[in-house]
């Protein structure tokens, strides 16, 4: 019931591509939506979150599209660059967060 | 700048040792949270707390310990009953009570390995 399923693992695109990233979850209960982007060493940093009574949110690069019913979300990063190649983690939750296993992203120049 | 500060960021543990990993916020966050990054196995929570003087295990507590004596520090003891513990070990704060839907802050972590 806690589990966030993230695929794919890794993910290659070439710069400007698009690469998406897709998260499934199993709590109904869950209301809060994060991903997190995290480069090697580092902590992980918030880039966008969404609330389940939205279906999209978009901030600059990066859209959150939300499918209640199917209980998945997915992150698009949009014109990607060769700086945005790092580990992406979804996350849900209600009073803590779980979070999926990752995806590595190599945005290619 | 307002943070969250980890130290040290590398720390080796002897058999048998118990080691403590430090984190400060500045925020003013009334939540912090442990995690544990394993390559390939996303971030586990370990312990967290809402208030001062009070925690709670998360999904993988053993042969863990903390405290929250101050609202700006959550130090987490690692004990020797942690047979496992060579990870990345991540502190985060959130506003408000609980964190789930509050966003979350990390520090920039503590590798920790054994000697």
């Amino acid at each position: 019931q806690q589990q966030v399923k993230q695929s794919p693992q890794s993910l290659i695109v070439q710069k400007g591509g698009i690469p998406i990233i897709n998260c499934a979850y199993e709590n109904t209960a869950f209301d809060y939506f994060p991903w997190y982007q995290q480069f090697p060493g580092k902590g992980p940093a918030l880039l966008i979150a969404i609330r389940p009574d939205v279906s999209e949110k978009k901030e600059g690069r990066f859209t959150i599209s939300f499918n209640k019913s199917a209980k998945q979300f997915s992150l698009h990063i949009m014109d990607s660059q060769p700086g945005d190649s790092a580990t992406y983690f979804c996350a849900a939750g209600y009073s803590t967060l779980t979070f999926g296993k990752g995806t590595m992203l190599l945005v290619s120049p | 700048d307002g943070g969250i500060t980890q130290s040290p960021k590398y720390l080796f543990r002897k058999e048998g040792q118990n080691v403590t990993l430090s984190c400060e916020q500045n925020l003013n966050h009334d939540a912090m949270y442990w995690y544990r990054q394993d390559p390939g196995q996303g971030l586990r929570l370990i312990y967290y707390s809402q208030i001062v003087n009070d925690f709670q295990k998360g999904d993988i507590a053993e042969g863990y310990s903390v405290s929250r004596e101050k609202k700006e520090s959550f130090p987490l003891t690692v004990t020797s009953a942690q047979k496992n513990p060579t990870a990345f070990y991540l502190c985060a704060s959130s506003t408000y009570g609980t964190g789930g839907n509050q966003p979350q802050h990390f520090g920039d972590g503590t590798r920790l390995s054994i000697l």
